[in-house]
């Protein structure tokens, strides 16, 4: 079973604080993304990584950014974390096949900005 | 760049209705196409998907899904929900060249009474 395995299922962080999330997948698979649930506006792209050191901004990359140094690792970063970025955090990966495969998603980050 | 729309955001029935979520695309290129679901307290996880060849898809739990091309469609219907269906239903949609960069709507909160 391919497995996405997000680091923390919670989070509480104070504004202004430099937020790491991580994301960690088991299949080899090259796609890697980011979104963020909100109620009522579905899944927003923050952004995705087609492969080591490559990454492309989503929908909403503002105050976010990405790092991607190992294929199995794809590690989201709040420089200063704010109360608008209170959030679900969902890490999903895919192969790289046309678009022809499913992504799997992790169990997401609930993150709290207080 | 990709978009997708959902146009019912809350849905309730009663057990052995008749279901039929709304998805619409936008998009000038070929897409490949995915409704995901999402139970309660539980990761996303691919219902169906369409990439080409007969536009009547079926997926799991006796979900199926149409792929219209002239109306940019690709609606989710189940002749009989049940109780265990309740839960919010994503279609997604990706590019077939280029990033393939997977695009959410904003999901439907199915409610199924029993």
């Amino acid at each position: 079973d391919v497995k996405v395995t997000q680091s923390s299922r919670y989070l509480v962080k104070r504004t202004g604080e430099k937020v790491f999330l991580e994301c960690v997948q088991d299949m080899d698979h090259e796609n890697m993304f980011w979104y963020r649930q909100d109620p009522g506006l579905g899944l927003r792209l923050i952004y995705f990584s087609y492969d080591v050191k490559m990454k492309e901004k989503g929908d909403i990359p503002e105050g976010y950014s990405v790092s991607r140094e190992k294929k199995e690792r794809f590690s989201l970063i709040l420089e200063s974390a704010s109360t608008n970025q209170t959030s679900m955090y969902l890490c999903a990966s895919s192969l790289f096949a046309g678009g022809k495969t499913e992504a799997f998603f992790g169990q997401g980050t609930r993150l709290t900005v207080v | 760049a990709q978009s997708v729309s959902q146009h019912n955001h809350h849905v309730i029935l009663s057990e052995a209705a008749s279901l039929e979520l709304g998805c619409n695309y936008s998009y000038g290129g070929t897409v490949n196409l995915f409704w995901y679901v999402q139970y309660p307290g539980q990761h996303l996880q691919l219902l169906l998907k369409y990439f080409s060849g007969d536009p009547l898809v079926k997926g799991i739990k006796g979900f199926e899904a149409e792929f219209i091309k002239s109306k940019f469609s690709f609606n989710l219907r189940k002749p009989s929900v049940q109780w265990s269906d309740t839960a919010e239903y994503f279609c997604a949609v990706n590019a077939r060249t280029g990033f393939q960069k997977l695009v959410f709507g904003t999901g439907t909160r199915l409610l199924v009474s029993p």
